[in-house]
């Protein structure tokens, strides 16, 4: 089945160390996205990369680092910069010339 | 730069009975308008969209959407609820251009009363 598989659904974390969340999407889709949901907040994006090798901050990057190597995948570090972690973070992606996104099922980062 | 306000953060509706969710937005150029939904612990699935043409769109579960330029809205209406319905509703605005991000409002937890 085609679509965006994010791992994991839950992930647990001590303050100070860095964790990679991880978002893989198998529809060819050129541009990727990162987004955070906090209760309220609605989904604030974090960094998206619109093709291999090259992305843009968004309005919340700080504490926040990502790479693009291959088309499908778009890993997320947390890094221990980050002062409130604890989130559930969002991943999407959307084809070449369109702007509607295809999200993944979500990780929620707990940090004790 | 764009912005979206959803007015309601939350909405408690009878059963069968119809229900609006409204969204402004600002943009000082044009752009392309969304409805997500979020069932709890997932993640988002496309309600509908508008892009062009018809101002009215109309979601496949008897959801629609009217995009009003003049007022800068795009309200959700459904004119008869179910418990099924009881969701997290999302508007999202992005640019003409493709690939921009959406910019999405902060959301309004609708919840549905038998």
């Amino acid at each position: 089945d085609g679509g965006i598989t994010q791992s994991p659904k839950y992930l647990f974390r001590k303050e100070g160390q860095n964790v990679t969340l991880s978002c893989e999407q198998n529809l060819n889709h050129d541009a990727m996205y990162w987004y955070r949901q906090d209760p309220g907040q609605g989904l604030r994006l974090i960094y998206y990369s619109q093709i291999v090798n090259d992305f843009q901050k968004g309005d919340i990057a700080e504490g926040y680092s990502v790479s693009r190597e291959k088309k499908e995948s778009f890993p997320l570090t947390v890094t221990s910069a980050q002062k409130n972690p604890t989130a559930f973070y969002l991943c999407a992606s959307s084809p070449t010339g369109r702007t509607e996104a295809f999200f993944g099922q979500g990780t929620r980062l707990t940090v004790v | 730069a764009q912005s979206v306000t959803q007015l309601d953060s939350q909405v408690p509706v009878f059963e069968e009975a119809p229900v609006e969710l409204r969204c402004n937005y600002s943009s000082s150029v044009s752009v392309y308008l969304f409805w997500y939904v979020q069932y709890p612990n997932q993640g988002l699935q496309l309600l509908l969209k508008y892009l062009s043409g018809s101002t009215l769109v109309k979601s496949i579960n008897g959801f629609e959407a009217e995009f009003n330029k003049s007022q800068t809205s795009f309200h959700l209406r459904k004119p008869s609820v179910h418990i099924s319905d009881t969701a997290e509703y999302f508007c999202a605005v992005s640019r003409y251009s493709g690939n921009t991000p959406l910019v999405f409002g902060k959301g309004t937890r609708l919840s549905v009363i038998a």
